[in-house]
């Protein structure tokens, strides 16, 4: 089937420190991943996708690489903000399923001064 | 642009009250879910509708809760009656169909005592 296995948190980083979250997938077409932030008190919003195998997506100074060997999409940021303080999710939909999306659980990141 | 609206952002009903949450979703785009989030549970699809026809509603937790879509504009969630363990956020989103791209509105956060 399709889901998603996110990395854990929470996740508590000193600013200006290196990010990454692992995100691996398992899907039985080809699928479109993302990755969304949640902002406390907020709705997700898309930081960045990518729809095929070797794509880079790229926002804000975040990425993630779409690795088809490894079925991952980690987030990466070389230098981490306190305003990146917030939850963010990995997901993917696959075109062959009717156009359902599949979360992750969350990774809650806290970035202090 | 207007993103996906729902209504209201926050409601406070006791025990054993109808509730309904509204939606309408971004002009254009012909799928459309509904989501809870909660602290234990995470971010769970309840039903999505593809051109106003409910595609998948196994996330819907029991036969108090029901969802609508009358037309390309406009999604009722409603519960009746309501329980202390419906409170949570409630998101609706939206999309084109193999549009891979989700919008998610700001949720209506409710609390049921």
């Amino acid at each position: 089937g399709n889901s998603v296995t996110q990395m854990e948190g929470p996740v508590t980083l000193s600013e200006e420190a290196f990010l990454t979250i692992n995100c691996t997938y398992t899907a039985t077409g080809y699928p479109s991943l993302f990755w969304y932030v949640q902002y406390p008190g907020e709705g997700l919003q898309l930081l960045l996708k990518a729809t095929k195998a070797d794509d880079k997506g790229s926002n804000k100074g975040f990425e993630a690489t779409y690795r088809k060997e490894t079925t991952s999409f980690h987030l990466e940021k070389g230098s981490v903000q306190v305003s990146d303080s917030a939850v963010y999710f990995c997901a993917l939909s696959v075109s062959n399923t009717g156009n359902q999306f599949y979360f992750g659980t969350g990774t809650s990141l806290t970035v202090i001064p | 642009d207007a993103g996906v609206i729902q209504s209201p952002r926050h409601e406070v009903t006791e025990m054993g009250q109808e509730v309904t949450l509204r939606c309408k979703p971004i002009s254009g785009h012909n799928s459309l879910f509904w989501y809870r989030q909660t602290m234990m549970r995470g971010l769970e699809l309840l039903i999505y509708f593809n051109n106003n026809v409910p595609i998948d509603d196994s996330g819907m937790p029991e036969d108090r809760f029901s969802a609508k879509m009358p037309n390309a504009s406009f999604s009722t969630l409603k519960i009746q009656p309501s329980e202390p363990r419906d409170s949570a956020v409630y998101f609706c989103a939206s999309s084109l169909i193999g549009g891979n791209t989700i919008y998610f509105g700001e949720g209506s956060w409710l609390t049921v005592v």
